[in-house]
Formats: C-alpha cells, sequence, structure tokens
C-alpha cells in the first residue's frame, strides 16, 4: 500500500499570511497512462464532511479560491494557502488515487 | 445540485450487522463511481470501499473484506454498504462519496455507526 506521510501535523498561521502543508508518498504518483499526478487535497472544517481542494496535484477545483494551490512531483506535494483567512481554519489532507487502497495522509490542522 | 444523504447508522453489537444507504440526486447517478470513506471521530479519513456505475466492479479495504459490501441500485439512484461481523473499531462516520478519476468530488453529510456491546 501507498503511505502517505504530511507535515507538519498541525500549524499556526495569522491572517493573511502564508499556510504551507506538505505530503509525501511512499510511491510516485505520476501516471503514465495520463502523464498526471495521482495527488488530491480536501478541505475538513469541524463538522462537516471534506470538500474537494485541488487534484491532479495542481488543478484547482471550480469555485476553491485562487488562494489555495497545489505544486510538487513524484513523491513530494505542497498544498499552499497564499494569504490565510478566517474561514480556513481546518484539517488539510491529501489523498492518492494512484492505486487500491487509496489512502490518506493523517491531516494537518490549521489554526489561526 | 448534487447531494447525498446516508442514513442506516446507528448502534449495533460486537458480531452484528447494520446496512447503510445513500441516496443520491441532482447528477446521473448511474454514470459514477462512489465511494465509502470513514472516519473515527477526530480521527483522520479511510478509505473503505468502490464500485463503479453498474456494479459490476468492486474494491475493499483489506479491513472490511470479506465482511462489507458495496452495491447500488441505479434505479433508486442509491448506493449501499452492508456490514456484517462488526468490531469495535469499525465505530466511525461513514461518508459516501461520489468520484471521478479517482477525486471525491461530492460527499454527503455522514452517519455514526458505534459498534458496542
Amino acid at each position: 500500500d501507498i503511505v502517505m506521510t504530511q507535515s507538519p501535523d498541525s500549524l499556526a498561521v495569522s491572517l493573511g499570511e502564508r499556510a504551507t502543508i506538505n505530503c509525501k508518498s511512499s510511491q510516485s504518483l505520476l501516471s503514465t497512462s495520463n502523464n498526471k499526478y495521482s495527488l488530491v487535497w480536501y478541505q475538513q472544517r469541524p463538522g462537516q464532511p471534506p470538500k474537494l481542494l485541488i487534484y491532479g496535484a495542481s488543478t484547482r477545483e471550480s469555485g476553491v479560491p485562487d488562494r489555495f494551490s497545489g505544486s510538487g512531483s513524484g513523491t513530494d506535494f505542497t498544498l499552499t494557502i497564499s494569504s490565510l483567512q478566517a474561514e480556513d481554519a481546518a484539517v488539510y489532507y491529501c489523498q492518492h488515487h494512484s492505486s487500491v487502497p487509496w489512502t490518506f495522509g493523517q491531516g494537518t490542522k490549521v489554526e489561526i | 445540485e448534487v447531494e447525498l444523504v446516508e442514513s442506516g447508522g446507528g448502534l449495533a453489537q460486537p458480531g452484528g450487522s447494520l446496512r447503510l444507504s445513500c441516496a443520491g440526486s441532482g447528477f446521473t447517478f448511474s454514470a459514477n463511481w462512489m465511494q465509502w470513506v470513514r472516519q473515527v471521530p477526530g480521527k483522520g479519513l479511510v478509505w473503505v470501499s468502490r464500485i463503479n456505475g453498474d456494479g459490476s466492479d468492486t474494491s475493499y479495504a483489506d479491513s472490511v473484506k470479506g465482511r462489507f459490501t458495496i452495491s447500488r441500485d441505479n434505479a433508486k439512484n442509491t448506493l449501499y454498504l452492508q456490514m456484517n461481523s462488526l468490531r469495535a473499531e469499525d465505530t466511525a462516520v461513514y461518508y459516501c462519496a461520489t468520484s471521478r478519476s479517482g477525486r471525491f468530488d461530492h460527499w454527503g453529510q455522514g452517519a455514526l455507526v458505534t459498534v458496542s456491546s
């Protein structure tokens, strides 16, 4: 199984500042069939289901603010929130869909 | 607007059974892969199972293989998860989700399953 490891487990960021979350996979997530990365980011606010933010490592889902961006390649990926807003306080998860079982990182809690 | 509504959660005894349902609306249900993901309150997300649009292709996490069965009724726009031989470690909130190209793009609000004597 592919293991997804996020860092840090939590971080505190001031309003308007940048937040950076890292996700490392135990195997490359590059799909040879379409040359895209099988890496997704979700946001989960307290008491809510997860919300899709980023797919293909760097493509923002429709309606997601452009302060959210994803980057990375191979086994190392990053979610960046460029200017933190109050509503961004949440837990963020990365997930791979390279092969079954699809697995998630352990989550990173972002606090204001 | 896409809506997914889970039902069927509750309290079950160890070794018992429960069946979760997930009613979908606002999209072409039969065209979508569907997933179950669970989350122990306060903990992370764990993928449980998936099923393709016509129900012919299913996969399971090792932790539930042989005990849980995913199925769907496209005429009723409903996804199911039959959970047998339940264990305390199956206690979690169970989410259903639609998926496209591996990404879970719409999620239900979740159903709490508690396994306890």
